[in-house]
């Protein structure tokens, strides 16, 4: 099983939509949780960490449920601008290794149209 | 200063050079990777330092050479590479896990290799 999980996408939607990405990791010792955006051709940004009480930052919601080991992210009012790769990330324990470091998911891709 | 800075951006290199991908922050970040990422693929974990030490090495060929010199800077040295390596490295630093409660990564906009 993957550490971590993602929907495959891609998600096309038109302007305006709301949209959710789901994510699902397996090591229940995983400590920090993240959303990156990733446009082409350019690194990984933080777009949100994400938190067990579950957070928003405008038209963006992020939810954690550690029992179920799940992530998700809302988008509303989906723009334009908001096409792009977005990448679960945990911070975790890769296998057969003594440190920690961010694992990615597969990402899903988002492409809003006019 | 949330910048992590990487140079060279791109760089074309023969199978038989060495070369070196350069990667520093000013952050007091004491945890840096680096990540591999092919075209429409994410990222893939090469190697961490923790405090300046190796502490995970994902079974990365030894073509690969990782230094850590000091808290800042991060190096990548190359060495007879081929041509799968052509990739996306990127650099990334954080606060280690557990030392507080800020510990997403920032990273560098990367070096585009292309072996040859």
């Amino acid at each position: 099983r993957k550490e971590v999980e993602q929907d495959p996408g891609p998600f096309n939607v038109p302007e305006g939509a709301t949209v959710a990405f789901n994510c699902t990791y397996s090591n229940s010792a995983s400590q920090s949780f993240f959303w990156y955006r990733q446009d082409c051709r350019k690194e990984p940004k933080l777009l949100m960490s994400v938190y067990s009480s579950g957070n928003e930052d405008g038209r963006f919601t992020a939810q954690l449920n550690r029992a179920s080991q799940y992530i998700s992210l809302l988008i509303r009012d989906s723009k334009l601008s908001d096409s792009a790769t977005y990448l679960c990330v945990v911070i975790g324990f890769p296998p057969n290794q003594a440190g920690t470091a961010l694992i990615f998911g597969k990402g899903t891709t988002l492409s809003v149209s006019s | 200063d949330t910048e992590v800075t990487q140079t060279p951006k791109h760089l074309v290199m023969g199978m038989t050079n060495k070369k070196s991908l350069k990667c520093e922050q000013h952050m007091g970040h004491r945890a840096m990777y680096w990540y591999k990422q092919k075209a429409k693929k994410p990222p893939e974990l090469m190697f961490v330092y923790s405090y300046e030490k190796l502490s995970i090495n994902e079974s990365v060929p030894s073509r690969f050479s990782p230094e850590c010199p000091n808290s800042s800077l991060l190096n990548l040295h190359l060495h007879a590479l081929q041509p799968e390596d052509s990739a996306l490295y990127l650099c990334a630093s954080s606060h280690p896990a557990g030392a507080g409660p800020d510990t997403e990564a920032f990273f560098g906009q990367g070096t585009r290799l292309t072996v040859v």
